[in-house]
């Protein structure tokens, strides 16, 4: 596979819920980062993470747990949602957070979840 | 802080017809510009991005966009718009740190036949 791929592209759960989404880069990047696309919002930065290491957490409720295991792999552990929390998660990756130049982000098909 | 402001939710024109999507951006440093496509159902795609250096840039698909610092513009361009250009289209900015890209609300972009 190539690019930034996302498990499970769709979710659907209930507010007591616990459930992880996946994302993993195939481009040897060394910066993730998740966003949120709601409906008549702009994607909203959640989490930002460089060389593994968490470099921005932009405001978002304890709801929402990031872990990166290694510069390939990002997660978003989710558990007792709101419904308002029901989005579109984008995930995306670039060689490196904190450069001089604007990096290039290459995003994935994001995941739909569902809060009900 | 950073923020990004696209004229228009939507924006319809007719095949052939010339594309014009506005962005306008506050930064209080020199910003890094960026448009990207969202088809139905998928991730975003760059179109192009200004860093440094010549103010007109060129991407893909037949896009352009130039930077203009004093009105603090980075307007999207298409001479001829085809059928598969309908998509939602996102301005962004950044200041090249780890802080990711702030985003406009984005423009849905209608091609009539």
């Amino acid at each position: 596979e190539t690019g930034v791929t996302q498990t499970p592209r769709h979710l659907v759960m209930g507010m007591t819920n616990k459930k992880s989404l996946k994302c993993e880069q195939h481009l040897g990047h060394n910066a993730m980062y998740w966003y949120k696309q709601s409906a008549k919002k702009p994607l909203e930065l959640m989490f930002v993470y460089n060389f593994k290491e968490q470099t921005e957490n932009n405001s978002v409720p304890s709801r929402f747990s990031p872990e990166c295991p290694n510069s390939s792999h990002l997660f978003l552990h989710l558990h007792t949602l709101q419904p308002e929390d029901s989005a579109l998660y984008l995930c995306a990756s670039s060689q490196e957070a904190g450069g001089l130049v604007g990096e290039t982000q290459y995003f994935g098909p994001g995941t739909r979840l569902l809060v009900l | 802080a950073q923020s990004v402001t696209q004229l228009g939710s939507h924006v319809s024109v007719s095949e052939g017809a010339l594309v014009l999507l506005r962005c306008n951006y506050s930064s209080s440093v020199p910003p890094y510009l960026f448009w990207y496509v969202q088809y139905p159902n998928q991730g975003l795609q760059l179109l192009l991005k200004y860093t440094t250096g010549a103010t007109l840039v060129k991407g893909i698909n037949g896009f352009e966009a130039e930077f203009k610092k004093s009105e603090t513009s980075f307007h999207l361009t298409k001479p001829s718009a085809h059928m598969s250009d309908a998509a939602e289209y996102f301005c962004a900015v950044s200041r090249g740190g780890a802080d990711g890209l702030t985003f406009g609300k984005g423009t849905h972009l209608i091609i009539q036949p």
